[in-house]
């Protein structure tokens, strides 16, 4: 079957950097996403990884490696408004993205 | 309109009734996703359809039919709703289904069956 594992929640401190991982075993891979996510709002994406290493935007890095089926999201410099769930999904052979739980990030000042 | 609206905002309705999700796109997005969002789980595809007149099963497609009769819209309807299928309801587009083309969410729309 395929299977993306993130953590379920994180706390993290306003200023500090936190990094959120996601392993995933699908059938193929055709690149992995990260969305955000705050309480009652629609996901927004953030990044996308296709080959090996990191991608930096601003103060979101995200991670792949594609031999060990593994991401993470680094974000720095938190705030407040980072407080969000985080959603690691991945286009699988077929081009369907399959997504993770999420992962719930407190950020307390 | 920008981007992608859903109908209604949330909605309260009593099992076996018939209900359909509305969703309208204006990017001229070639394909278009109904996910369900439960707590605890990741968002699960219903259905897709990749271009206007063709759709496809997703995950978890049963009580769930779908239609895309043009470029900019994508009901999702329940044909008898039944108290499983309370959930949060989100409509995406794409410009393609491949390659680095991203998903734009709707709003959501929120539906209990009681």
């Amino acid at each position: 079957g395929q299977n993306i594992d993130q953590p379920t929640e994180m706390t993290a401190t306003e200023g500090a950097i936190v990094q959120i991982n996601c392993t995933y075993q699908t059938s193929g891979f055709n690149g992995l996403f990260w969305y955000q996510q705050h309480a009652g709002e629609a996901p927004t994406f953030l990044s996308y990884n296709v080959l090996d290493g990191l991608e930096e935007k601003g103060r979101f890095s995200s991670f792949l490696s594609r031999s060990k089926g593994y991401s993470y999201l680094l974000l720095k410099e938190l705030q407040m408004k980072d407080s969000a769930s985080y959603l690691c999904a991945v286009r699988d052979s077929n081009y369907q993205l399959i997504w993770g739980a999420g992962t719930k990030l407190i950020i307390k000042p | 309109i920008a981007g992608i609206t859903q109908a209604p905002t949330s909605q309260i309705l009593a099992a076996g009734r018939r209900m359909t999700l509305r969703c309208t796109q204006d990017m001229r997005h070639n394909a278009m996703y109904w996910y369900r969002q439960d707590l605890g789980l990741g968002l699960r595809l219903i259905h897709y359809s990749n271009t206007a007149g063709t759709t496809g099963k997703g995950e978890v497609p049963d009580g769930y039919s779908v239609s895309r009769a043009n470029t900019d819209d994508f009901p999702l309807t329940l044909a008898s709703a039944v108290p499983s299928q309370t959930s949060v309801y989100f409509c995406a587009s794409s410009k393609t289904s491949e390659g680095t083309d991203t998903q734009y969410f709707g709003p959501g729309t929120r539906l209990t069956v009681l």
